[in-house]
């Protein structure tokens, strides 16, 4: 079955500090993993996906398929980083993503 | 474009009344996702269309959630009758093929209390 394993409901840390959000995931293929974002008053939007390999507003996050997991990090926090994230996970094409429980991210001066 | 939009963006009713809320997807997205977020369960797949075809609604709680989608550019998620624990804010998603970009574009949301 595929899971998402997001430990961490809320995260806090200080401006300029390292930030790591944990993302574990079940599936027995090749997934596809995805972070979205969702700041106050917007939407949930797509921040980066795997296969990119990009860096999004300073945030990376690196596939490993020994550990199954795919944490999102990010080396100086800042306060504009404060939103939910969500980790999500897509199998096969034409199927649904399926998406952990999200983490909070606060960060404070 | 203006996006996804949703409708209502509020909605409180009392238990046992029926709910439908309303989705336009972005015009020439193929795939339709409903969702729901709680603080416990975090973002729960409902029900997903391709081509205004159901393709998996194993999410729908019970059988007193359906969904529709008569058209391209049209969906709801009904809820009769409503209870209490269905409170939560519903999302409406729609993609391109995943093929494609494999991105989801989400509404702003409807927040449902049901009293």
């Amino acid at each position: 079955a595929q899971r998402v394993t997001q430990p961490e409901k809320l995260l806090s840390v200080f401006k300029g500090a390292p930030v790591e959000l944990k993302c574990n995931y079940s599936y027995s293929g090749s997934p596809e993993l995805f972070w979205y974002v969702q700041y106050s008053r917007q939407r949930l939007q797509l921040l980066l996906r795997h296969i990119s390999r990009e860096s999004i507003k300073g945030f990376t996050a690196d596939l490993n398929k020994g550990e199954t997991s795919f944490h999102l990090k990010k080396p100086f926090a800042q306060e504009e980083d404060s939103a939910m994230y969500y980790c999500a996970l897509s199998g096969h094409a034409g199927t649904a993503l399926i998406f952990g429980k999200g983490t909070t991210l606060s960060v404070s001066s | 474009d203006a996006g996804v939009i949703q409708s209502p963006r509020h909605e409180v009713t009392e238990m046992g009344q029926e709910v439908t809320l309303r989705c336009k997807p972005i015009s020439g997205h193929d795939y339709l996702f409903w969702y729901r977020q709680t603080m416990m369960r975090g973002l729960e797949l409902l029900i997903y269309f391709n081509n205004n075809v159901p393709i998996d609604d194993s999410g729908m709680p019970e059988d007193r959630f359906s969904a529709k989608m008569p058209n391209a550019s049209f969906s709801t998620l009904k809820i009769q009758p409503s209870e209490p624990r269905d409170s939560a804010v519903y999302f409406c998603a729609s993609s391109l093929p995943r093929g494609r970009t494999g991105e989801l574009f989400f509404g702003e949301g409807s927040r449902l209390t049901v009293l």
